[in-house]
């Protein structure tokens, strides 16, 4: 069965320290790789996203995340995080390419809690 | 603002009543999906509505079922509760088409069952 697996439940870190997050999925084919951030009391939202082209992509806030298709893979960094960072992270993975039609089902990790001390 | 509206935002049932719940996609969006989110885990897909079609269904009993309007709208209906069924439900929307991967997601509307 397809599935994101994230390793890290939970993380604390100080201001300033780098940060990265694993994820890593079972699908072979060609995939669609998402991470999405659901701050305190806010809705998911999307982080950045991989579906070609240059593995390291980035996104909002400084966050960047790299695919690598060998290990199945798609980490989650950020070179300093800061306070308001603190937040709930998914990874997700979209399996096969949507060429038309209806958008494909997402499978979303466990998530990551990443909370930033000050 | 997340641009998908659900309602309500919080309901507590018993067991063995009906829900319906209520999602307005982000102006312009077309499909409608379904998620549920149990305490500490990651949103799991319940099924995809587009065109007022069920299109992809993930693995929940025929206890939940879903409906789409012409205006886009959706509603997402569960019978029989069960104390399991107890999460956050979330809907999300999109725009058909290649590149249609990105969801839009509301903040969701938490079921209590006792």
């Amino acid at each position: 069965a397809q599935s994101v697996s994230q390793h890290n439940h939970h993380v604390i870190l100080s201001e300033a320290a780098s940060l990265e997050l694993g994820c890593n999925y079972s699908y072979g084919g060609t995939v669609n790789l998402f991470w999405y951030v659901q701050y305190p009391g806010q809705h998911l939202q999307l982080l950045l996203k991989y579906f070609s082209g240059d593995p390291l992509v980035k996104g909002i806030k400084g966050f960047e995340a790299e695919f690598i298709k060998s290990k199945f893979s798609f980490n989650l960094r950020k070179p300093s995080v800061q306070w308001s960072d603190t937040a709930e992270y998914f990874c997700a993975v979209n399996p096969g390419r949507n060429y038309g039609g209806a958008t494909n089902k997402l499978i979303f990790g466990t998530g990551t809690l990443l909370a930033v001390q000050p | 603002d997340a641009g998908v509206t659900q309602s309500p935002t919080h309901l507590i049932k018993t067991r063995g009543q009906q829900v319906t719940l209520r999602c307005s996609p982000k102006s312009g969006h077309d499909t409608v999906s379904w998620y549920q989110q149990a305490l500490g885990q990651g949103p799991q897909f319940i099924f995809q509505y587009y065109e007022e079609e069920e299109r992809q269904r993930g693995n929940f009993p025929d206890r939940f079922s879903g409906h789409q309007f012409p205006n886009y709208s959706s509603e997402l209906n569960v019978n029989a509760l069960l104390l399991g069924d107890s999460a956050l439900y979330l809907c999300a929307s999109s725009l058909a088409g290649y590149g249609a991967n990105v969801l839009t997601f509301g903040a969701g509307s938490r079921l209590t069952v006792l």
